[in-house]
């Protein structure tokens, strides 16, 4: 049971490069989401996807962009790594509207930004 | 305002002891409640979901106060492998809205 992947785990990033997270769940759920977590502030939504074909931004979207690929996937893109997005990256996903409706993450990914 | 809050803690328990914390919401709109676990450097991962009437799972009990709006954690006879963050979260809306507290730290010492 793979549940929710994303590649890489681990990356360091010049400033200026650009880099994306890939991500994809194997559940056939509809929403999917990229939080960002820092140590003290806890989870903040970057963008999500409520199902496919549509994204809109969360709380913190500026320096990223998004595309849902296809119901399964969904990726990251900093199209500009500045320092303040040295993070740690999870991707998530849930079956909006089914009973439960817990959220599910991927392993992470530890984006470092020099 | 944070919509969820929680203290940080850390609580630091003794093993065997009994441990409790809350967690206070301000979106009277939540539909639902979970608690999550997230252990260093991991992704959170479902602990339990909060009912209503209250729910048991093993050592860990949950519950939901709607009036005051708060849940709680309680972990009866603690393991030094409870030691962890632990995460609260509110749900809401059609397409899967979540709201994460900062996370309670729970040491758990021998």
């Amino acid at each position: 049971n793979a549940g929710v992947t994303q590649t890489p785990k681990f990356q360091v990033l010049k400033t200026g490069q650009s880099m994306t997270l890939q991500c994809a769940q194997d559940m056939n759920h509809n929403s999917m989401y990229w939080y960002r977590q820092d140590p003290g502030m806890g989870l903040r939504l970057i963008y999500y996807s409520a199902s496919e074909g549509t994204t809109d931004k969360g709380e913190v979207p500026n320096g990223y962009n998004v595309s849902r690929l296809n119901k399964r996937e969904f990726s990251l893109r900093l199209e500009s790594a500045a320092p303040s997005q040295t993070s740690v990256y999870f991707c998530a996903s849930s079956d909006a509207g089914a009973s439960g409706n817990t959220i599910y993450f991927g392993e992470g990914s530890w984006l470092t930004v020099v | 305002r944070k919509e969820v809050e929680q203290d940080p803690g850390p609580f630091n328990v003794p093993e065997g002891a009994t441990v409790a914390f809350n967690c206070t919401y301000s979106n009277s709109a939540s539909q639902s409640f979970f608690w999550y676990r997230q252990d260093c450097r991991k992704e959170p991962k479902l602990l339990m979901s909060v009912y209503s009437s209250g729910n048991e799972d093993g050592r860990f009990t949950a519950q939901l106060n709607r009036a005051s709006q708060y849940i709680s954690l309680l972990i009866r006879d603690s393991k030094l492998s409870d030691s962890a963050t632990y995460l609260c979260v509110a749900y809401w809306g059609s397409w899967g809205k979540f709201q994460f507290g900062a996370g309670t730290q729970v040491v758990v010492t021998p």
